[in-house]
């Protein structure tokens, strides 16, 4: 069963910083990953889906990689702003599957 | 990319009470999958439901407990059956249309 860890759980970074988020996965053997951003009690925005073929993602301020090999995808954040505040939650879509496995999520706050 | 309407939003309900769970997208889709989110985790796939055939649920869950329809290539519920205060969660549906998946916004149900 593939598992999914985001480290760390929680960041508190002030405002203006550039900052990673990291999600490591244990098969390899996945069809694409997607980022995604929940805010307390809500549903789940996407932020980028990086395919199995592909090695990093772009939108904005956000810029995703993706390395099969050693079972890690990073989110990276340049000059987070207080709006950044939420919990990313990465997911992997196996090969030959149609549902994610969700990471646990890092809830980040981000300090005006 | 699909754009999903869940409701309700939130629900307060008795404990042995049942409540049905509505997503109506606004385009057609062969899988719709139903999440749900324990306070404080991830994500945990419930079942995934086909139109015109039963859902297929993930272990854990069975069908009287979780009975979902799906009527046509559109719409979708997902009804919680007797509910005990261990079923307070948050419940997403999601569908997938080959370019990442999109999530409704989600039932906050709490069960008192």
């Amino acid at each position: 069963k593939q598992e999914v860890t985001q480290i760390p759980a929680a960041l508190s970074v002030p405002e203006g910083e550039n900052l990673v988020l990291n999600c490591s996965f244990t098969d390899s053997a996945i069809y694409n990953l997607q980022w995604f951003r929940q805010d307390p009690g809500k549903g789940l925005t996407s932020l980028l889906l990086i395919q199995s073929s592909q090695r990093e993602q772009t939108s904005g301020r956000l810029n995703a990689s993706l390395d099969k090999s050693s079972g890690r995808s990073t989110l990276y954040i340049a000059a987070s702003q207080p709006g950044d505040s939420a919990t990313y939650l990465c997911a992997v879509r196996l090969t030959g599957a149609n549902n994610l496995f969700f990471g646990t999520g890092t809830r980040l706050t981000v300090i005006p | 990319s699909a754009v999903i309407s869940q409701k309700p939003s939130r629900d307060i309900c008795q404990r042995g009470t049942s409540l049905t769970i509505q997503c109506q997208v606004d385009s057609q889709v062969t899988m719709m999958f139903w999440y749900r989110q324990q306070p404080g985790q991830s994500l945990t796939l419930i079942a995934t439901a086909n139109q015109g055939s039963e859902a297929t649920y993930e272990s854990g869950f069975v069908i009287d407990k979780f009975p979902i329809s799906r009527p046509n290539l559109t719409f979708s519920t997902l009804t919680v059956s007797n509910m005990s205060p261990e079923d307070s969660s948050i419940y997403l549906c999601s569908v997938d249309q080959g370019y990442g998946y999109t999530f409704g916004s989600g039932t906050r149900l709490t069960v008192v």
